[in-house]
C-alpha cells in the first residue's frame, strides 16, 4: 500500500541555519503531497502541498518540490528561526485517505 | 480564517466507559475525518465520512467506535467501552469538495487519556 518515509529526528539547528528534512514516497497513481506542521501544543496545520509532478509548494520560506523520478518530497529552508521548532510531517494523499510519516521534530536553538 | 475546532481539549476517563469527541468542521466543507495519534508514533487514518455515511473506515475503527453528525455543524467520534490502548491524540479533519483531491484541515486535537 502507499507510504510514507521521512528522514529520522530529532534535528537540532543553530538559528539561520539551513534545514532539509527528506521525505521519500511510495504510491499506485499520482498522488497530493503535503507537508503539516505541528507547534508544542497544537494540532496539525497544513504548511504546504504539491498535487502534480515538479510542482513546487511553499509557504513561510519553507519549500517542497514534487519528484516523481526520486518519489520524493524534501522540506527546505534557507534560514530556520527558533519558532521554527516543532514536528513536521509528510504525507500523502492518492486513491487512500492520509498516509503520514512518522514525523521529524525539529528544534531550533538560538 | 475558517477552522476546525475540537471539544474537550483533554479527556480523562475510566477503562470500559463510553466516552464522545467532538468536532465541528469548517462550514462549507463536505468531507469528515477522524484520525488518531498515538504518543510517539505516527498519525493514522480511522474514518472518513461524506453524505451522512461512512466512505471509508480502517482496521483501527472497529465495532467500539462510531461516528455521527447529529445536526448541521457537529460531527462526532463515539468510543463505547474504552480500552488503554485508545489513549490517543484524536484528531478531527474537514475537506471541501472532492475526496480525491481536497486538502483536509485539521483540528488541534482531543487528548484521551484511558486509565
Amino acid at each position: 500500500g502507499d507510504s510514507v518515509t521521512q528522514m529520522e529526528g530529532p534535528v537540532t539547528l543553530s538559528e539561520e541555519a539551513f534545514l532539509t528534512i527528506n521525505c521519500t514516497y511510495t504510491a499506485t497513481g499520482y498522488p497530493s503531497l503535503f507537508w503539516y506542521v505541528q507547534y508544542p501544543g497544537e494540532g496539525l496545520q497544513l504548511l504546504l502541498k504539491a498535487t502534480k509532478a515538479d510542482d513546487k509548494g511553499s509557504n513561510k520560506g519553507f519549500e517542497a518540490t514534487y519528484r516523481k523520478e526520486t518519489t520524493s518530497f524534501h522540506l527546505e529552508k534557507g534560514s530556520v528561526q527558533v519558532s521554527d521548532s516543532a514536528v513536521y510531517f509528510c504525507a500523502l494523499k492518492g486513491n487512500t485517505p492520509l498516509v503520514f510519516g512518522k514525523g521529524t521534530r525539529l528544534s531550533v536553538i538560538a | 480564517e475558517p477552522e476546525v475546532t475540537q471539544t474537550p481539549s483533554h479527556q480523562v476517563t475510566q477503562m470500559g466507559q463510553e466516552v464522545i469527541l467532538r468536532c465541528v468542521p469548517i462550514s462549507n466543507h463536505l468531507y469528515f475525518y477522524w484520525y488518531r495519534q498515538i504518543l510517539g508514533q505516527k498519525v493514522e487514518f480511522l474514518v472518513s465520512f461524506y453524505n451522512n455515511e461512512i466512505s471509508e473506515k480502517s482496521e483501527i475503527f472497529d465495532d467500539q467506535f462510531s461516528v455521527e453528525r447529529p445536526d448541521g455543524s457537529n460531527f462526532t467520534l463515539k468510543i463505547r467501552s474504552t480500552k488503554l490502548e485508545d489513549s490517543a491524540m484524536y484528531f478531527c479533519a474537514s475537506s471541501g469538495d472532492s475526496i480525491q483531491q481536497e486538502t483536509q484541515y485539521f483540528g488541534p486535537g482531543t487528548r484521551l487519556l484511558v486509565l
